[in-house]
C-alpha cells in the first residue's frame, strides 16, 4: 500500500516548456486535489476532484489543467511555464469532502522554472 | 530552492518541554479545524482534528484548543521530541462545503533541542 505517489521529486523547466506532474493513489479515495506550497506561505489549492470525470477549480487555478479519467490518477498540466510557478507542489487524496482526517498527502514534486 | 520553513515564525523548545503553537483564524463561520505537520521535503501529515462544537479534543501527546470567541485554535504539544521538530499548519473548513473552502495558515516551525 503505497499511499499517494508523486512523480518526478524534481524538475527544473525552461519558460514556455509544457509538463504534467503524476499523481496516483492506491486507496480508493473519491476525493484528490493539488496545492502548491511557496516559501513562507500555507498551502493553496489549484484544482481538486471529487470523483472520475468531475474537477473544479481551487484558489490559484491560472495556468495549471487537471483531468480525472481514473479514480486511481489525477494529473496536473502545465501548459506553458512561467518563473512564478516555481513552488513546491503536493498532491493529496481523502475520502472525505472535508480533506481532514482522512486526507494524505504525497511527498511533493518540486519545480523550478528557469 | 528556498526552504518552505524560510520567513516563518519559530518556536525553539527543549527536549522534554511542552509546547504551545497558536493559530488564528479569519472565518467566524469556519466549523471544522485541522492541524498538519511537515516535515522537511516530505509532505503534511494529519496530526489532530476538532469541530466547532467541541472546545478541546486530545490525541496522543497532542491537545488542540479551539476558543471561538477570539477565533483561536492552538495545538499543545506534551514533552516535546526531537522528532516533533517540524513547520505545523492549521487548516480551516466551512461545514460540507469541501476542498474548496480548506484554508491552510502560513505556518510555524517548531525547533527542539535535545
Amino acid at each position: 500500500n503505497a499511499g499517494v505517489t508523486q512523480t518526478p521529486k524534481f524538475q527544473v523547466l525552461k519558460t514556455g516548456q509544457s509538463m504534467t506532474l503524476q499523481c496516483a493513489q492506491d486507496m480508493n479515495h473519491e476525493y484528490m486535489s493539488w496545492y502548491r506550497q511557496d516559501p513562507g506561505m500555507g498551502l493553496r489549492l489549484i484544482h481538486y476532484s471529487v470523483g472520475a470525470g468531475i474537477t473544479d477549480q481551487g484558489e490559484v487555478p491560472n495556468g495549471y489543467n487537471v483531468s480525472r479519467s481514473t479514480t486511481e490518477d489525477f494529473p496536473l498540466r502545465l501548459l506553458s511555464a512561467a518563473p512564478s510557478q516555481t513552488s513546491v507542489y503536493f498532491c493529496a487524496s481523502s475520502y472525505s469532502i472535508r480533506g481532514g482526517t482522512e486526507a494524505f498527502f504525497g511527498q511533493g514534486t518540486r519545480l523550478t522554472v528557469v | 530552492g528556498e526552504s518552505v520553513g524560510l520567513h516563518l515564525p519559530t518556536l525553539s523548545v527543549q527536549e522534554g518541554d511542552n509546547s504551545i503553537i497558536n493559530c488564528a483564524y479569519s472565518n467566524s463561520a469556519s466549523d471544522y479545524f485541522i492541524w498538519y505537520k511537515q516535515e522537511s521535503g516530505k509532505g503534511p501529515q494529519f496530526i489532530i482534528d476538532i469541530r466547532s462544537n467541541m472546545d478541546k479534543r486530545q490525541g496522543q501527546r497532542v491537545t488542540v484548543l479551539l476558543n471561538k470567541t477570539v477565533k483561536h485554535l492552538s495545538l499543545q504539544i506534551a514533552a516535546t521530541q526531537p522528532g516533533d521538530s517540524a513547520v505545523y499548519f492549521c487548516a480551516e473548513n466551512i461545514g460540507d462545503s469541501g476542498y474548496s473552502t480548506l484554508t491552510f495558515g502560513k505556518g510555524t516551525m517548531l525547533l527542539v533541542s535535545p
